[in-house]
C-alpha cells in the first residue's frame, strides 16, 4: 500500500520559475492539503480540498495554486517562485468519514524545494 | 481556530514517563484534540486523538479535563527512538493548523 506519494523529493529552481509539486493517494480519501515546513518551525497550512473539485485556502496560499480534478491527485503551483518559497513540502490526507472534522492525516515523505 | 500552546522542549531519560501538556483556552464545542510525532526528514505522524476524559492506544494516553482548555500526552517509558517533535492540535473544520511543538529529547 503505498499511502500518500509526494514527487520529486528534491528540486532546485531560479527565481522566477514554475513548477508543479505532485502529491497522490491511494486511500481514496475526501480530504487532501499541502503544507510547508520551515526550519525549526511547525507546519503551516497552504491550501486543502475536501473532494474532487473543491479547494480552499489556508493559513498561507499566496503563490500557490491547487486543483483537485480526481480524488487520488492534489498537485500543488508555484507559478513564479521567489527564494522565501524555499521549504520542505508535505502533502497529506484523511478520511472526513462523513463528518466536519479531519481525521488521522496521513502524510508524505515531504518534498525539498530551494529556490535560487 | 483555537490557538494551543505547548513547551518548546523537554529532557527526558529512557525508562521514564513524558508527559506533555497543551493549553487551549479557546476551544470550541465541536473541536477534537489531536497528537502528531514528526521525526527529522519525515512527515508528521499520527498518535492519538481524543474529546473529552481520557483515551489509551498501544503507544500514549491523552487526558483531557472535563473543560477541555488543556490536554497532556502521556508516553509510557519512553526510550531514545521517541526523540521527536510532538505537535498538539486543536481541530475543527478542515483547517487543521500546527503549532510549534515540543522537542523532546531521550537521554540514555
Amino acid at each position: 500500500n503505498a499511502g500518500v506519494t509526494q514527487t520529486p523529493k528534491f528540486q532546485v529552481l531560479k527565481t522566477g520559475q514554475s513548477m508543479t509539486l505532485q502529491c497522490a493517494q491511494d486511500m481514496n480519501h475526501e480530504y487532501m492539503s499541502w503544507y510547508r515546513q520551515d526550519p525549526g518551525m511547525g507546519l503551516r497550512l497552504i491550501h486543502y480540498s475536501v473532494g474532487a473539485g473543491i479547494t480552499d485556502q489556508g493559513e498561507v496560499p499566496n503563490g500557490y495554486n491547487v486543483s483537485r480534478s480526481t480524488t487520488e491527485d492534489f498537485p500543488l503551483r508555484l507559478l513564479s517562485a521567489a527564494p522565501s518559497q524555499t521549504s520542505v513540502y508535505f502533502c497529506a490526507s484523511s478520511s472526513l468519514g462523513g463528518g466536519p472534522n479531519t481525521g488521522e492525516l496521513f502524510f508524505g515523505e515531504g518534498s525539498r524545494l530551494t529556490v535560487l | 481556530l483555537a490557538k494551543t500552546t505547548q513547551p518548546i522542549s523537554m529532557d527526558s531519560y529512557e525508562g521514564q514517563e513524558v508527559n506533555i501538556t497543551c493549553s487551549h483556552n479557546n476551544i470550541a464545542t465541536n473541536d477534537y484534540i489531536t497528537w502528531y510525532q514528526q521525526f527529522p526528514s519525515q512527515g508528521p505522524r499520527f498518535i492519538i486523538q481524543g474529546y473529552k476524559t481520557k483515551v489509551t492506544n498501544e503507544v500514549a494516553s491523552l487526558f483531557i479535563p472535563a473543560d477541555r482548555k488543556s490536554s497532556t500526552l502521556s508516553l509510557p517509558r519512553v526510550s531514545l527512538s521517541d526523540t521527536a517533535v510532538y505537535y498538539c492540535l486543536v481541530e475543527g473544520g478542515f483547517k487543521t493548523i500546527f503549532g510549534a511543538g515540543t522537542r523532546l529529547f531521550v537521554k540514555a
